[in-house]
C-alpha cells in the first residue's frame, strides 16, 4: 500500500528541548516536503527536498531543520522549540513515478510545546 | 495579501444540496491547480487536479479554473453527510507536474441529514 507514515502522531515537549518527527515514504517519490497547519492559515511549506541531498526553505522555515540523506526518509528536526511551534505538522511526498501527480500527504503530527 | 484567499466559513447545507467552493488567487504565475478533502484528525487527500483553464467533472465533483480572473470553484452536487470536512484548494507553479503547493486556508463544510 502507498503510504506516507509520521512519527510520533502526537508529541507534547517543553521549551528548548530537541526533537525529531520522522517521516518515510514507499513509493519512491524524489520530492517530499514538511507542511504546518494552524488555524486561519492553512497549511504552510516549511522545507522541501527535490531529491537526496537537496533541500531548500519553503514559506516559513525559521526554527527548523531538515535533512535527505536517502529518498525514503525526511525527518524534520526542531532544535530549540519554542511554543509557537506548537502546531499540526503533515509530511507530503510526490514524484513523476508512474505519472502520478498526487502529493500524498501523512496521518499528521500534533505538536505541543510547552 | 495571501497569494490564495478561501473564505473559511462554516459552511452548513442540508443533505442534497449543492454545494459551491471558491478560491482566489494572486500570482498569474500558478498553473496546476488542486482540491483536497480533510476528514478530522486526518491528512489532506486529493480531490480533483486541474491544468490550466476549465472545467473537470469526476462524480458528484465540478472543477472549474478561470485564470483571466484568477478564481477557481469546486462545486458538489447532491451532497451527503458524507462530504462534511474541510476543502482546501491548493496551487503550483509550472515546471513540473509536483512540487511546492500554496494553500488556501480551507473552508469547513457540513452537511446534515
Amino acid at each position: 500500500e502507498a503510504q506516507v507514515t509520521q512519527n510520533p502522531r502526537y508529541l507534547i515537549t517543553v521549551t528548548g528541548k530537541k526533537l525529531t518527527v520522522t517521516c518515510s515514504q514507499n513509493m519512491n517519490h524524489e520530492y517530499m516536503s514538511w507542511y504546518r497547519q494552524d488555524p486561519g492559515l492553512g497549511l504552510r511549506q516549511i522545507y522541501y527536498s527535490m531529491n537526496v541531498e537537496v533541500t531548500d526553505k519553503g514559506d516559513v522555515p525559521e526554527g527548523y531543520k531538515v535533512s535527505r540523506k536517502e529518498k525514503r526518509n525526511f525527518p524534520l528536526i526542531l532544535e530549540s522549540p519554542s511554543p509557537n511551534q506548537t502546531s499540526l505538522y503533515f509530511c507530503a511526498s510526490s514524484g513523476p513515478t508512474g505519472g502520478s501527480r498526487e502529493q500524498f500527504f501523512g496521518p499528521g503530527t500534533r505538536l505541543t510545546v510547552l | 495579501q495571501k497569494e490564495v484567499e478561501q473564505d473559511p466559513g462554516p459552511l452548513s447545507v442540508p443533505e442534497g444540496a449543492i454545494v459551491s467552493l471558491n478560491c482566489t488567487y494572486s500570482n498569474s504565475a500558478f498553473q496546476y491547480f488542486m482540491w483536497y478533502r480533510q476528514y478530522s484528525r486526518k491528512g489532506p487527500e486529493l480531490l480533483m487536479y486541474t491544468y490550466s483553464s476549465g472545467n473537470k467533472e469526476d462524480g458528484r465533483f465540478t472543477a472549474q479554473v478561470d485564470k483571466s480572473s484568477k478564481y477557481i470553484s469546486l462545486f458538489i452536487r447532491d451532497s451527503q453527510p458524507s462530504d462534511s470536512a474541510t476543502y482546501l484548494c491548493a496551487m503550483k507553479t509550472g515546471g513540473t507536474s509536483y512540487g511546492k503547493l500554496t494553500f488556501g486556508q480551507g473552508t469547513i463544510l457540513t452537511v446534515h441529514p
